[in-house]
């Protein structure tokens, strides 16, 4: 099965609410990054965290990692109709190429 | 650039017509890649081309693909005798050196085979 896979697949909420997703893979990892997508073109990288840091924020965002449990949460707080999108996380468990999950795809209602 | 071109933007073909994509990475960055996404999915590694070596083509699916990086630079995806399940948005990225494999993608190529 598919290295990177994140829960739930979709996430339905309320403008100012905040949305967790999460992320499980396999293997190991040097690093673990989430990426966002908006209408099914280019993702954009939000963030990245290193296989020897458990948590990491960025502005609304903030990500943790559990190695132990192979797996990551993507947290958005405050969140705004602009941040519909599909979130993807994504492994490099060989250094170089990334495997993604099959995303979450998250509606802010306004 | 600024950022990671594709071109073009939209590719409508017919069935068993081949089709070639291009990809153009921001200046500088030695790494680049190619992924598949198709409707609703996640995306596919394709391959990936690191400067001067070898290319890690064990992505592509079927040996109608394949693709290559002129100068360590431009690359061109081809797809020969394209299929209807060739259908997808085709996304390119690159990255730069540095100890972080953070990719910088392209807005890709969508795809049709009818």
């Amino acid at each position: 099965s598919q290295q990177g896979e994140e829960d739930p697949q979709a996430l339905s909420i309320q403008e100012g609410e905040n949305a967790t997703m999460n992320c499980s893979y396999k293997t190991s990892i040097n690093n673990l990054q989430w990426y966002r997508q908006n209408s099914g073109r280019g993702l954009v990288h939000l963030i990245l965290i290193r296989s020897n840091e458990r948590e990491k924020h960025s502005g609304r965002l903030r990500v943790t990692l559990d190695t132990s449990k192979k797996s990551s949460s993507l947290l958005i707080t405050a969140s705004r109709a602009a941040d519909t999108a599909s979130y993807f996380c994504a492994t490099d468990p060989s250094g170089s190429r990334l495997t993604f999950g099959e995303g979450t795809q998250l509606t802010v209602n306004p | 650039g600024a950022g990671v071109s594709q071109s073009p933007s939209n590719k409508v073909t017919e069935k068993g017509k081949d089709v070639e994509l291009r990809c153009d990475p921001i200046s500088g960055h030695t790494a680049l890649y190619w992924y598949r996404q198709s409707l609703g999915q996640g995306l596919e590694f394709l391959i990936y081309f690191q400067g001067n070596s070898a290319p890690d083509k064990s992505g592509l699916p079927s040996d109608r693909f394949s693709a290559e990086r002129t100068g360590g630079s431009v690359s061109t995806l081809t797809i020969q005798r394209t299929q209807q399940e060739d259908s997808a948005v085709y996304l390119c990225a690159s990255k730069g050196p540095g100890r972080h494999n953070e990719q910088f993608f392209g807005p890709g190529t969508r795809l049709t085979v009818l």
